[in-house]
């Protein structure tokens, strides 16, 4: 069965230091990757997302993401945070009927 | 402005008592869905269409319905609704076809159901 799997349920850093929001996948075939974010009391916002080609994938607010096929992981990735990248990071696939399999969430706090 | 647009954002209503929460796209999308997300479940799609007159169940579709008359518009609809029907909903739509178009998503429908 198809599954995207987010180990870490929070994820805390301080301002100006990198942050890493692990995902993990599980799909048959060549895989459809994206992440979204959520902000409170809001929709879901495209970031980014992998289909094929450079395994680095750059995104909206600075966000980068790095697809490894062999590890099955396409973890997400800033430099430097900022106190408004605080918010819920989803992962998620794309199967083969169109539709898209999320993980469960990882709520990301910038601390000042 | 390209968006999703879902109505009502919050709704409070009784066991039983049948509603529809809307939504409409401004962007010729094909593929509309319908999710719920519940705390520790992340999304899990209820229905989806990938055209007008053709939908199909998604992974929770139970006590659901939808219908797709237009290309724009993908309402869902509760004809009994039940508290564990309590959650927040959201619809999405996308372009159909190559490259792996990215769906975009309406600003959440908060039901609770006492």
């Amino acid at each position: 069965a198809q599954s995207v799997a987010q180990p870490e349920d929070q994820v805390n850093v301080a301002e100006g230091n990198p942050l890493t929001v692990k995902c993990t996948y599980s799909v048959s075939g060549n895989p459809y990757l994206f992440w979204y974010v959520q902000y409170p009391n809001r929709g879901l916002q495209f970031l980014l997302k992998y289909i094929t080609g450079d395994n680095l994938v750059k995104g909206s607010y600075g966000f980068e993401a790095e697809f490894n096929k062999s590890q099955t992981s396409f973890h997400l990735k800033k430099p430097s945070a900022l106190v408004s990248d605080s918010a819920l990071y989803f992962c998620a696939v794309r199967d083969n009927t169109g539709k898209l399999i999320f993980g469960q969430g990882t709520t990301l706090q910038v601390k000042p | 402005e390209a968006q999703v647009t879902q109505n009502p954002r919050y709704l409070i209503t009784v066991t039983g008592k049948k509603l529809t929460v809307t939504c409409s796209q401004n962007m010729n999308h094909e593929y509309m869905s319908w999710y719920r997300q519940d705390p520790g479940l992340g999304l899990r799609q209820i229905y989806y269409s990938m055209n007008v007159e053709v939908t199909d169940k998604g992974d929770v579709p139970e006590g659901y319905k939808v219908s797709r008359k237009e290309k724009r518009n993908f309402p869902l609809i509760l004809e009994s609704p039940s508290p564990n029907q309590t959650s927040l909903y959201f619809c999405a739509s996308r372009l159909t076809g190559a490259g792996g178009p990215e769906a975009f998503f309406g600003q959440g429908t908060r039901l609770t159901v006492v």
